[in-house]
């Protein structure tokens, strides 16, 4: 089985400062999807970014990258130049890369506060 | 292109009561996975469908149970409510290819109260 920790459970970022969220997993699987998912207080999650497992090149999406380190299980989210609408809670979660019941294990996750 | 839509936004509900939670996937998706969330808690997983078939479920008992439609929308059933499923009920569609699937795009999700 897997599992997703977020052992911060709040942060708070000044507006246009860089902010880095982490996450460590738990798997026996050698091919798998890491993702981040933003939640706003309107309760939709969104799809932040991915990243394949077999990939060594770090994610990047506008603004946010990882930091993936498979040997450590870390993946580590980066917010540059924070903005108000990045205020949500960040999800952490895990997918098997084949196979059937690909479900998604979600961290706890952490309240991202940006402070104008 | 038509996101994943959920209905009701909100309902309550009376222990022991039964329940019904609908779900529309976006267009070209042939998979619906059902998630529970707990208020400060990471979604957890009920179970997913695939081609109108169960294709996994979590730890779930089950008065839990779904359906897949053939064009690919989904209930989720819960009987018997207890206090303790006051939640987040969110559905989750994406497309599956030789048995997996990808990335998970959420509707906005039915917060049900039980009382």
């Amino acid at each position: 089985a897997q599992t997703v920790t977020q052992s911060q459970p709040e942060m708070s970022v000044q507006e246009a400062e860089t902010v880095t969220l982490s996450c460590t997993y738990d798997t026996s699987e050698s091919n798998y999807y890491l993702f981040w998912y933003k939640q706003p207080p309107s309760r939709q999650m969104i799809l932040v970014i991915r990243q394949e497992a077999y990939k060594q090149q770090n994610a990047t999406e506008n603004r946010f990258s990882v930091n993936f380190q498979k040997a450590a299980k870390s993946f580590s989210l980066k917010i540059s130049d924070s903005q108000l609408g990045d205020t949500a809670m960040y999800f952490c979660a895990f997918m098997k890369h084949t196979g059937a019941n690909s479900k998604l294990t979600f961290g706890k996750g952490i309240t991202l506060s940006v402070r104008p | 292109e038509t996101g994943v839509t959920q209905s009701p936004t909100h309902l309550i509900k009376t222990r022991g009561q039964q329940v019904t939670l609908r779900c529309s996937s976006q267009s070209g998706h042939n998979t619906v996975s059902w998630y529970q969330q707990a208020l400060g808690q990471g979604p957890q997983f009920i179970f997913q469908y695939y081609r109108e078939e169960e294709n996994g479920r979590g730890n779930f008992p089950p008065r839990f149970s779904g359906l897949q439609f053939p064009n690919y929308s989904s209930e989720l059933n819960v009987n018997a409510l207890e206090l303790d499923d006051s939640a987040l009920y969110l559905c989750a569609s994406s497309t599956s290819l030789a048995g997996g699937s990808y990335e998970q795009y959420f509707g906005p999700g039915t917060r049900l109260t039980v009382t």
